[in-house]
């Protein structure tokens, strides 16, 4: 059974310019999660989704970034324009529902902004 | 709220001695705790998860954690240390009864095995 797939795995861009990462979750997974990791930290939530609804977004900054998982299967993460503090490794985990079921993580996407 | 601190950014230990990770939680209801490794340029793996059954958790590779509820702790331990177990490891808590059910991090302690 393949992983969650996340593509590219690494990103690098200049200041403002935009970019975008997309996650593949495990087959029949219906819960999509983002996450940002800093250096030397863990990982945050930035929005969560059951199928296609968003239903935690509160940790997205929405003035630069947005994502969609619009049949509820894969998703994209956009920021626009990118900044220099953004550079980090996003991580988009999936689990079969919300709760107690485990996520399973994606080897996540390094983006250098510089 | 919830809440997790790693007590350790970096434990070192020799190849067949004991781990230690330790972990403090905070949370306002009965948690979920987690503990999950991080190897170079992989994703998050499970290692195991304690959810109010037994307070002694097994889990994969050798760990194991256990649950006190009066020390709010949920420190990992392995009786014997193997190369392949360097990575970072990740506390993590998770409360069923709020709105946001995702997972709070902890910091993370880098784990170094010396041969």
């Amino acid at each position: 059974e393949a992983g969650v797939v996340q593509s590219p795995r690494y990103k690098i861009i200049e200041k403002k310019q935009p970019v975008a990462f997309w996650c593949n979750p495990i087959s029949g997974h219906n819960t999509l999660y983002w996450y940002l990791q800093n250096l030397g930290q863990g990982p945050e939530l930035l929005i969560r989704y059951e199928n296609e609804e968003a239903v935690d977004d509160s940790q997205l900054p929405k003035d630069r970034f947005s994502a969609e998982r619009l049949k509820g299967v894969d998703s994209t993460l956009k920021i626009q324009p990118a900044e220099l503090g953004d550079s980090a490794v996003y991580l988009c985990a999936s689990s079969y529902r919300t709760g107690l079921g485990e996520q399973f993580f994606g080897p996540g996407t390094r983006l250098t902004v510089l | 709220a919830q809440s997790v601190t790693q007590l350790d950014s970096h434990v070192s230990v020799s190849e067949g001695t004991p781990v230690l990770l330790r972990c403090n939680y905070s949370s306002s209801y009965s948690p979920s705790l987690f503990w999950y490794v991080q190897h170079p340029n992989k994703g998050l793996q499970l290692l195991l998860k304690y959810t109010s059954a037994a307070t002694l958790v097994k889990g994969i590779n050798g760990f194991e954690a256990e649950f006190k509820k009066s020390e709010t702790s949920f420190h990992l331990t392995k009786p014997s240390a193997h190369m392949s177990d360097a990575a970072e490891y990740f506390c993590v808590v998770s409360e069923e009864d709020t709105g946001r059910r995702a997972l709070t991090f902890g910091s993370g302690t880098r784990l170094q095995v010396q041969p």
